[in-house]
């Protein structure tokens, strides 16, 4: 059963400290993705990358970066957390995008910060 | 701006009668539509994806239409059941943009 497993169902992290969210995939997918999910807002892209040590701003990077060291592993970080970063959290796969090809989300972590 | 939007309303519908939710797209011409389910708390799960030389797609109970000239995708959904209530959202794709609707949530009444 194919999987992308995020580090963290819920978190709850204080204003000012340095958050890591971790997401790894057993595809050997090539495109990874960080969203963020808010009432009515739908999925806003934060980053993604499309190959190890890659990554491209979404819409909405301020305040996150992103590593990816290895192809299985995508891993969030906001540098110092704020209240409007409460949000939930969805990394998700796919296959290379011209492909057009489903991506596969994992469970989502919702975050509050404090 | 490029956007999908979805009605952001919640339809409710009779379990047995056929669900239809729409997507339209603004200033864009995505290459292929996919349609999501979303359970809550949980990431959403592919369910069908249509391209834009398709007119129709269906997978059992589920058929998506991909209109062009309007600019709209319509997601059906045949004998509809109470299992089926969850949030669904439109993706729009071209080779390196994609963009989401909000969703809509659909609530099948026993």
């Amino acid at each position: 059963d194919v999987k992308v497993t995020q580090s963290s169902r819920y978190l709850v992290k204080r204003t000012g400290e340095k958050v890591f969210l971790e997401c790894v995939q057993d595809m050997d997918h090539e495109n990874m993705f960080w969203y963020r999910q808010d009432p009515g807002l739908g999925l806003r892209l934060i980053y993604f990358s499309y190959d190890v040590k890659m990554k491209e701003k979404g819409d909405i990077p301020e305040g996150y970066s992103v590593s990816r060291e290895k192809k299985e592993r995508f891993s969030l970080i906001l540098e110092s957390a704020s209240t409007n970063q409460t949000s939930m959290y969805l990394c998700a796969s796919s296959l290379p995008t011209g492909m057009n090809t489903e991506a596969f989300f994992g469970q989502g972590t919702r975050l509050t910060v404090v | 701006s490029q956007k999908i939007e979805q009605n952001s309303e919640a339809l409710n519908i009779q379990e047995g009668k056929t669900a239809t939710l729409t997507c339209n797209y603004t200033n864009y011409s995505p290459a292929y539509l996919q349609w999501y389910r979303q359970d809550p708390g949980r990431g959403p799960v592919f369910l069908l994806l249509i391209r834009e030389n398709e007119k129709e797609k269906r997978k059992e109970r589920l058929k998506v239409t991909f209109d062009t000239t309007l600019k709209q995708s319509l997601f059906h959904i045949t004998a509809s059941q109470p299992a089926d209530s969850a949030t669904y959202l439109c993706l729009g794709g071209s080779n390196y943009q994609l963009i989401w609707g909000a969703g809509t949530k659909l609530i099948i009444k026993p």
